[in-house]
């Protein structure tokens, strides 16, 4: 079985300022990884993910991750956050091989201050 | 194309109602899901189908039934409504059987039970 911790559950920023959403899993098999938006009262969609290849990824609105296999960590990063990137953000993974099914982590909420 | 649909939106229900919580997609995806969101939680799988005629339990399945009698649909049934089940709840879609796929996201129904 798999699981996810999301290390902070609310990060407070100024805006233009850097960040980093932290997240560590736990897997006894290869696995997907995954970072979800979720805006107020709207759904989740995806910023991006990790299947296989280049431990970097980048994904939509500036965001990039960074796959450690060894440390377990799939950390999110935005150089310069604006104050539309307000919003919860869940990381999440799946087994490699099967099905979908998603574990997500906690959430952490990203409030962006002018 | 109007991707993941959920109704209603909102509901509240006394303790002991039923009620089932509708879901359509018109992506032709095989995989379904339903998820329940709660504070400090995250998301936690409750539901999925891998196709028409196919459903399992995912990790909190109690009082929720499922069925998928099309591609299309995939309906969630509270039993016998308790406040505990007061969430939100989130159908999500996606291509199967090879994973790494992005799930798409319904806009959810807040559900609150009295």
């Amino acid at each position: 079985a798999q699981s996810v911790t999301q290390l902070d559950s609310q990060v407070p920023v100024f805006e233009e300022a850097p960040v980093e959403l932290r997240c560590n899993y736990s897997s006894s098999v290869s696995v997907y990884l995954f970072w979800y938006v979720q805006y107020p009262n709207q759904g989740l969609q995806l910023l991006l993910k990790y299947l296989s290849g280049s431990t970097l990824v980048k994904g939509i609105n500036g965001f990039e991750a960074e796959f450690n296999k060894s440390q377990t960590s799939f950390h999110l990063r935005k150089p310069s956050v604006h104050i539309s990137d307000t919003a919860e953000y869940f990381c999440a993974v799946s087994e490699a091989q099967g099905a979908q099914k998603l574990v997500f982590g906690q959430g952490t909420r990203l409030t962006i201050n002018p | 194309n109007a991707g993941v649909t959920q109704t209603p939106k909102f509901q509240v229900l006394k303790t002991g109602q039923s009620m089932t919580l509708q879901c359509a997609q018109d992506m032709n995806h095989e995989y379904m899901s339903w998820y329940r969101q709660d504070p400090g939680m995250g998301l936690r799988l409750i539901h999925y189908s891998v196709g028409a005629g196919i459903t399992d339990q995912g990790e909190v399945p109690n009082g929720y039934n499922v069925s998928r009698s099309t591609t299309e649909d995939f309906p969630l049934r509270l039993l016998s409504a308790a406040p505990s089940q007061t969430s939100v709840y989130f159908c999500a879609s996606s291509y199967y059987p090879i994973g790494g796929y992005e799930q798409y996201f319904g806009p959810g129904t807040r559900l609150t039970v009295t």
